[in-house]
């Protein structure tokens, strides 16, 4: 167990709608990644929080967002969902901030998002 | 920019046997370099990493890895594989000159098959 939680494990939703994906970092933790598993895309970063502020954008699309909130924990936005959007969306955590680059993350066990 | 080379989608080794996963990459600072282990539905577990020093770095499950700066490379492995070592490897890398600043860049995957 990495520390790392994530929930809804499963999501089953159609094209179009919206969702909301949440993400709580290990104790201790300020940063919070995002990152999408895909067969065709492999693993994609989507974006980094650190301490409530957005600190490493990847190839997130317009419309996803994320927010980190004052507690730390982190949601993930997706709107306007496509069949493509359908993946394995995970959450990690490490305490690495303005220079701990060399931290490594601890991953949540993911959200399987499902669009039909 | 940065970049994670795995050549092998799938690299079968029999239990007992020594295996070698390989990870070639480029950034322009010095590398942050890493590990991550996923087994099947769950999320990526970090096995071990290259910061600096010592270019024999030994991680968990009695996995290591060998960083080559010469040739931009960071094999993991093994002495004698087990059957419960087959899972999904990824290597990744983070420019180091940004710090935590900057995304972690992930390779495709190595599939590792250990046969008994």
């Amino acid at each position: 167990d990495s520390g790392v939680t994530q929930t809804p494990k499963h999501l089953i939703t159609a094209t179009g709608q919206r969702v909301t994906l949440r993400c709580s970092p290990r104790s201790g933790d300020l940063s919070v990644y995002w990152y999408q598993q895909s067969l065709d895309q492999g693993l994609q970063f989507l974006i980094q929080y650190y301490n409530g502020e957005e600190r490493a954008k990847g190839n997130i699309l317009e419309r996803f967002s994320a927010q980190q909130f004052p507690d730390l924990h982190s949601e993930l936005n997706l709107s306007s969902l496509e069949l493509g959007d359908s993946a394995l969306y995970f959450c990690a955590s490490s305490a690495a901030g303005l220079a701990g680059g060399g931290n490594e993350q601890f991953f949540g066990p993911g959200t399987r998002l499902t669009v039909l | 920019a940065q970049s994670v080379a795995q050549p092998e989608d799938q690299v079968n080794v029999a239990e007992g046997n020594p295996l070698t996963v390989k990870c070639t990459y480029s950034v322009s600072g010095n590398p942050y370099l890493f590990w991550y282990v996923q087994y099947p539905n769950r999320g990526l577990q970090f096995l071990l990493k290259y910061i600096t020093g010592d270019n024999l770095v030994k991680g968990s499950y009695g996995f290591e890895a060998e960083f080559n700066k010469s040739q931009t490379s960071f094999h993991l492995k093994k002495p004698s594989a087990l059957v419960s070592d087959s899972a999904l490897y990824f290597c990744a890398v983070r420019d180091g000159r940004w710090g935590g600043y900057n995304k972690l860049i992930f390779g495709a995957g190595t599939r590792l098959a250990v046969h008994p």
